[in-house]
């Protein structure tokens, strides 16, 4: 079964816009990771975010995480074409990621 | 540095076959999963090897098996195949997951198909 949880499953948005994406996660973790995947390709890595940090930043990318409400988002600000692809959260934890079923996010120029 | 490579990148087989898959990793990286992507069922963890050892191991059948050589290079084997094994197989590499704050490596995948 699948850790996480993604939402929603699929996203269309303009070029320029944000895209927002969540994830639900059920057990403790060690940390949450978001990976990317184009066209069936092989998963890139995103960003990690540590189970005792908040909120974190890369480039584009805005990551949040709440282990309370066991959640977490991510944020593509200014989104381009290039950015359409299918984005997972995983959590990690006993040597596995576990991952959601994923958002297909397609940016429309 | 050259990243994670896999091994074929596509292979069709039939049904009762055995195969086979690589994964090198990325150099100095001693860690390596498996997973196993689906659209029904979607990413499923495999197996990990950290120095020869599998330290985990998903909710596979036994026909699933791997095994860790002293390089880090990795094989899994799929025996007795099944339709349901044609799958995009990806594997992972990590450089210490002995911490457990490792971000993996991915490989482009070997795209399985059963006839």
């Amino acid at each position: 079964s699948q850790q996480g949880e993604e939402d929603p499953q699929a996203l269309s948005i303009q070029e320029g816009e944000n895209a927002t994406m969540n994830c639900s996660y059920k057990t403790s973790i060690n940390n949450l990771q978001w990976y990317r995947q184009n066209s069936g390709r092989g998963l890139v890595h995103l960003i990690l975010i540590r189970s005792n940090e908040r909120e974190k930043h890369s480039g584009r990318l805005r990551v949040t995480l709440d282990t309370s409400k066991k959640s977490s988002s991510l944020l593509i600000t200014a989104s381009r074409a290039a950015d359409t692809a299918s984005y997972f959260c995983a959590t990690d934890r006993d040597y596995k990621l576990s991952f959601g079923a994923g958002t297909t996010v397609t940016v429309r120029a | 540095k050259a990243g994670v490579t896999q091994t074929p990148r596509y292979l069709i087989k039939t049904r009762g076959q055995q195969v086979t898959l690589s994964c090198s990793p990325i150099s100095g990286h001693r860690s390596v999963s498996w997973y196993q992507q689906t659209p029904g069922q979607g990413l499923q963890f495999l197996f990990e090897y950290f120095s020869e050892t599998q330290r985990n191991k998903g909710n596979f059948p036994g026909r699933f098996s791997g095994r860790q050589f002293s390089n880090s290079r990795s094989e899994m084997n799929v025996s007795t195949l099944e339709l349901g094994d044609s799958a995009l197989y990806l594997c992972a590499s990590s450089l210490n997951r002995d911490r457990p704050y490792n971000e993996q490596f991915f490989g482009p995948g070997t795209r399985l198909t059963v006839l």
